[in-house]
């Protein structure tokens, strides 16, 4: 199994353009989060999926971010317009049936500028 | 609702144990580990789902006392490629008897010298 992946792996771009963030889950898993890393905030947790339906996305910032699954592999989280706050390492996760342990996929550097 | 995690950072000769506490103002349903390096991604240890269970993972285990709402992640004869920083991710028990993914801890940095 390829693991879960992320694209793409670097992304730069200036304030105020769309972001789009792509994550494909492992095959059979159920379970899709969205974290956020920084050093002042560390891991957050965005939004999770469980079959295909947002279960808690309460930890969206604003209404900025937006993240969709439009099938069972594959998700897609929106930043628009983007700000330089917005600057991270975003990672994707799966997991079976959400109580599992989750696999990571390699995270995406997000720089703002 | 962010667990608190002791020490933030621990600095072992390999060989050394150590031990990593995570606890929470909320009642927890189970508790997750992982370990981090440097420019990765994070790294599933192990999970623990029973009050007072105790699970190993190489020299690595782990128990979780959920009266006490806290897990301890103990590290025994640390190698080299334990170093990195550990981190909890409790499961809050909600009254509907559902649980519900809480966020990360803030993470232990874990460096192991030769």
């Amino acid at each position: 199994d390829a693991g879960v992946i992320q694209s793409p792996r670097h992304e730069v771009t200036e304030m105020g353009q769309e972001v789009t963030l792509r994550c494909k889950l492992i095959s059979g898993h159920n379970s899709l989060f969205w974290y956020r890393q920084t050093m002042m905030r560390g891991l957050e947790l965005l939004i999770y999926f469980n079959n295909n339906v947002p279960i808690d996305d309460s930890g969206m910032p604003e209404d900025r971010f937006s993240a969709k699954m439009p099938n069972a592999s594959f998700s897609t989280l929106k930043i628009q317009p983007s700000e330089p706050r917005d600057s991270a390492v975003y990672f994707c996760a799966s997991s079976l049936q959400g109580v599992d342990g989750y696999t990571f996929g390699s995270g995406t550097r997000l720089t703002v500028v | 609702q962010q667990p608190v995690q002791s020490p933030q950072a621990v600095i072992l000769r390999e060989g050394e144990d150590a031990v990593i506490n995570c606890s929470s103002s909320k009642a927890l349903y189970s508790v997750h580990w992982y370990r981090q390096k440097h420019g990765e991604a994070p790294v599933f240890l192990m999970i623990l789902l029973k009050g007072g269970e105790q699970k190993g993972h190489e020299k690595i285990s782990a128990s979780f006392n959920e009266k006490k709402q806290q897990s301890s992640l103990y590290l025994t004869a640390s190698q080299l490629s334990y170093s990195g920083t550990y981190f909890c991710g409790p499961y809050l028990l909600i009254s509907s008897g559902s649980a519900r993914q809480l966020t990360f801890g803030s993470g232990t940095q874990l460096t192991v010298l030769p």
